[in-house]
């Protein structure tokens, strides 16, 4: 078993839908949680970066973690053609010093 | 600021052959990280450095990948004999120090096709 579970879709949703991401993890350790996004050929750039449990809100992305059932989800609401990208979560045990542990990714495609 | 330096960005080599990437981090990022992320998975840290000391190289597979960063700035990952299960894109990040060390920029990456 992976220590970091993600759906790789694709995942297709029309422009304007919103679009629901999660990942599910074993070590109860992770304490700091973080969402990239990666474009074709591109490296991955940080979106989210919550820690512990508790919601957090930026524009049009929303993180949810639950620390209790070891799950966390990215909600992006009005979605648009240019949010097309693999979304990869990613999770640490510190705050510093630490290797970040990846989810294997969920390919989106918003269609116009 | 500019951003995460890679090259080459495209390498194509024989199995057996060796190969080796640069990376430029962010002008000031005390910690450099190099990652393998093969078509369909997410990123696997092979090697973490800070300054120029090793923090953690447990996935690097030692006996065939090798890496440096000299003077605590730019690195560089080599392969040496290449197989073909290293094809992927090898991605370089780095982050700064103290508060914002889990905050990791990322190069474009350079990938890798071993035939």
């Amino acid at each position: 078993q992976k220590e970091v579970e993600q759906d790789p879709g694709p995942l297709s949703v029309p422009e304007g839908a919103i679009v629901s991401l999660n990942c599910t993890y074993s070590n109860s350790a992770f304490q700091y949680f973080m969402w990239y996004r990666q474009y074709s050929r591109k490296g991955p750039e940080l979106l989210m970066y919550t820690y512990s449990s508790g919601n957090k809100e930026d524009g049009r992305f929303t993180a949810q973690v639950d620390k209790s059932s070891k799950y966390i989800s990215l909600f992006i609401r009005d979605s648009q053609p240019s949010d097309s990208a693999t979304y990869l979560c990613a999770m640490s045990e510190q705050a510093a010093g630490n290797k970040l542990t990846f989810g294997g990714g969920t390919r989106v495609l918003v269609k116009p | 600021e500019a951003g995460v330096a890679q090259s080459p960005r495209y390498k194509i080599i024989e199995k057996r052959q060796s190969v080796a990437f640069w990376c430029n981090p962010i002008s000031g990022h005390a910690t450099l990280y190099w990652y393998q992320q093969i078509l369909g998975q997410g990123p696997k840290l092979l090697i973490q450095f800070q300054n120029n000391g090793v923090v953690d190289d447990s996935q690097l597979p030692k006996d065939r990948f090798s890496a440096e960063r000299l003077k605590g700035v730019d690195s560089t990952l080599k392969i040496q004999p290449a197989k073909l299960e290293d094809s992927a894109v090898y991605l370089c990040a780095s982050s700064p120090g103290g508060v914002g060390a889990n905050v990791l920029t990322f190069g474009a990456g350079s990938r890798l096709t071993v035939l």
